[in-house]
């Protein structure tokens, strides 16, 4: 079965916090892709990163980096120093090889960043 | 470039109306998707095309919903007669490729309120 759990409904931090996002995906195949997607107040969805299966290279990006461990089959997102304007909804979708545009989505983990 | 476009961006109906959603793919781009966000069930594909024709509808939810691509630059997800339980977030999507690893470009949705 292929499946992607973030099992963090909701977190709220205060402004300048680090804070991690889990993701643990399930899959049989062993060419699979991984993403983060990004759902502002406004609505939309935003592509942040993709990852395959064959590249396990944890990737920095200004505030955001990912961890990518096959081992324990998760894609963790860390925002560092967070701010206001990181307050969204976040997912972590799978896809993979002969499963094109079915991305699996997990249910989103919501992030509330205080001033 | 312009993004996805969808209209309307809000939509309340009453219960056995026909409600239409549409949406303009990003130029260029060969996949175009349907996707639906609830609380309950998340994101959720229902229906893609590739060039206009469409592959996979196996996740349109019963005979009420079609959706049409009548050309490269124009999609309609039809709902008739709608029901309040299909009321969702409808998202639309578009891709250069059919790639599994190909991130999606969406739209900024349509929020639909059957009353």
């Amino acid at each position: 079965a292929q499946k992607v759990t973030q099992a963090q409904t909701e977190i709220s931090v205060v402004e300048k916090e680090d804070v991690t996002l889990d993701c643990v995906y399930e899959t049989r195949d062993t060419t699979y892709y991984l993403f983060w997607y990004k759902q502002p107040p406004s609505g939309e969805l935003v592509f942040l990163i993709r990852r395959n299966s064959f590249d396990e290279q944890n990737e920095i990006s200004g505030r955001y980096s990912w961890n990518f461990q096959k081992s324990t089959s998760s894609f963790n997102f860390t925002i560092t120093a967070s701010q206001v304007v990181d307050s969204a909804v976040y997912f972590c979708a799978l896809n993979y090889r002969g499963n094109t545009g079915k991305l699996i989505f997990g249910q989103g983990t919501t992030l509330q960043v205080k001033p | 470039d312009a993004g996805v476009i969808q209209s309307p961006r809000h939509e309340v109906t009453e219960m056995g109306q026909e409600v239409t959603l549409r949406c303009k793919p990003i130029s260029g781009h060969d996949y175009l998707f349907w996707y639906r966000q609830t609380m309950m069930r998340g994101l959720e594909l229902l229906i893609y095309f590739n060039n206009n024709v469409p592959i996979d509808d196996s996740g349109m939810p019963e005979d009420r919903f079609s959706a049409k691509m009548p050309n490269a630059s124009f999609s309609t997800l039809k709902i008739q007669p709608s029901e309040p339980r299909d009321s969702a977030v409808y998202f639309c999507a578009s891709s250069p490729d059919r790639g599994p690893g190909e991130k999606l470009f969406f739209g900024s949705g349509t929020q639909l309120s059957v009353l």
